[in-house]
């Protein structure tokens, strides 16, 4: 089964800068991978789906991007605010299942 | 749209004993829902999926005749943990998607419930 990491434990950045977040998975490339956003004591909640023929795919402040040669994703905060800290998720289908990565916590500063 | 409630949001229970969770959709109807476990600082891990009207399909590891789902209903699916045990305490949260397996399908999670077994 593929194994799913997620750069880092944790993010702290400085409110207005840009956080990068990353996930690798192992094996195959998945036909779409998923970004999600958990809040304490919450259910994630879908972000961004990005296929494995895009490139790149946006949503008002969020960017991400696929590189199957690399099997990574990035997923791009730009002018962070306070209210973007959280848990963020990324997931990939694999056996018509979802597996999630373990998160990356992202605070943002004041 | 596509909401998806869970309830209770927390219990506390005693040892032994079983508890229930309802996960609904509220706005659609859900062909399929899955049954996810989480403890802290570590990811989602899926229990279940279970169709409505059919048997649930358990991830290994998983003891079905602990943890009963019933999907009666495209908008309804319980998991009821059978005699807990401290162990059995975490975060469960269901999730549910319109169209089952279909490649561009999101599934729609709900806001989780906290077990506490002492």
């Amino acid at each position: 089964s593929q194994k799913i990491e997620q750069n880092s434990e944790a993010l702290n950045i400085q409110e207005g800068k840009t956080a990068t977040l990353t996930c690798n998975y192992t094996n195959y490339s998945p036909a779409y991978l998923q970004w999600y956003r958990q809040d304490p004591g919450r259910g994630p909640v879908f972000l961004l789906l990005i296929r494995e023929n895009e490139k790149e795919k946006r949503k008002e402040r969020l960017k991400v991007t696929f590189d199957t040669t690399l099997k990574q994703s990035l997923f791009h905060i730009t002018a962070s605010q306070p209210a973007d800290s959280a848990t963020y998720l990324c997931a990939l289908l694999e056996d018509y299942k979802l597996s999630f990565g373990a998160g990356t916590t992202v605070t943002v500063r004041a | 749209g596509a909401v998806v409630s869970q309830h209770p949001s927390w219990v506390i229970c005693k040892s032994g004993t079983s508890v229930k969770i309802e996960c609904r959709s509220l706005d659609f109807q859900a062909t399929t829902m899955f049954w996810y476990r989480q403890f802290p600082k570590q990811s989602l891990m899926l229990m279940a999926t279970s169709n409505e009207g059919s048997k649930a399909t358990y991830e290994q590891g998983v003891e079905k005749d602990k943890f009963l789902i019933n999907h009666a209903s495209l908008t309804l699916s319980t998991l009821t943990v059978t005699s807990a045990h401290p162990e059995d305490s975490s975060f469960y949260i269901c999730s549910a998607s319109l169209l089952g397996l279909a490649d561009t399908d999101t599934q729609y999670f709900g806001p989780g419930t906290r077990l506490t077994v002492l």
